[in-house]
């Protein structure tokens, strides 16, 4: 049974140019949440997909959007890189019902923006 | 005020030690309450959930006060494994928040 995956794993873009990281969820899944995490800080929420739509969506400005595909992996895209932009993004996956608890989430893509 | 904070850490221990962990949440409504694990440069995993009657797992016991809007971890007979950052998560309905994380070294 494959957990979350995400692809790539490491990459390094210069600052206006646009990136596109995919995650595929734990088999069985259907949610889809993406988070941003600094060096030494927690990981901050950027949205949750769910049914191919955006449910949630946490502070972060329209530079960052997203998508969901009909086998729920999901896409998310960030515009006009920012240096700030460098983190590591990671993307978790649910199980379907409310609130069930844990989280899985995939190793991450560590991007950085020179 | 930050939705969920936790102590700033780091937490330098030796072998054995007894460790605690507190983190508080702003949130009232919040309704799940979680202790994950992340290792260095590794992904958040999860370490226990955490009930309002306290739970143990272990050498891991969790509690929560609601009324006081506080979380704790605490880690006995402590491992070199045991070294990770342990970041504390509050959820309400589908929103996950996390804190900072308390990054833990345990000595030998």
């Amino acid at each position: 049974d494959a957990g979350v995956t995400q692809s790539p794993t490491h990459l390094i873009k210069t600052r206006g140019q646009q990136v596109t990281l995919r995650c595929s969820p734990k088999s069985g899944h259907d949610t889809v949440s993406w988070y941003q995490q600094a060096l030494g800080q927690g990981p901050q929420f950027i949205f949750q997909y769910y049914e191919e739509e955006e449910r949630q969506r946490g502070n972060f400005p329209d530079r960052f959007s997203g998508h969901q595909f009909p086998n729920y992996s999901s896409e998310l895209n960030v515009n006009a890189l920012l240096l700030g932009d460098s983190a590591l993004y990671l993307c978790a996956s649910s199980a379907p019902g409310p609130g069930t608890g844990e989280l899985f989430f995939g190793e991450g893509s560590r991007l950085t923006v020179l | 005020r930050k939705e969920v904070e936790q102590d700033p850490g780091p937490f330098n221990v030796p072998e054995g030690a007894t460790v605690a962990f507190n983190c508080t949440y702003s949130n009232s409504a919040s309704q799940s309450f979680f202790w994950y694990r992340q290792d260095c440069r590794k992904e958040p995993k999860l370490l226990m959930s955490v009930y309002s009657s306290g739970n143990e797992d272990g050498r891991f016991t969790a509690q929560l006060n609601r009324a006081s809007q506080y979380i704790s971890l605490l880690i006995r007979d402590s491992k070199l494994s045991d070294s990770a950052t342990y970041l504390c998560v509050v959820n309400y309905g589908q929103n996950f928040v996390f804190g900072p994380g308390t990054r833990l070294s345990v000595l030998p």
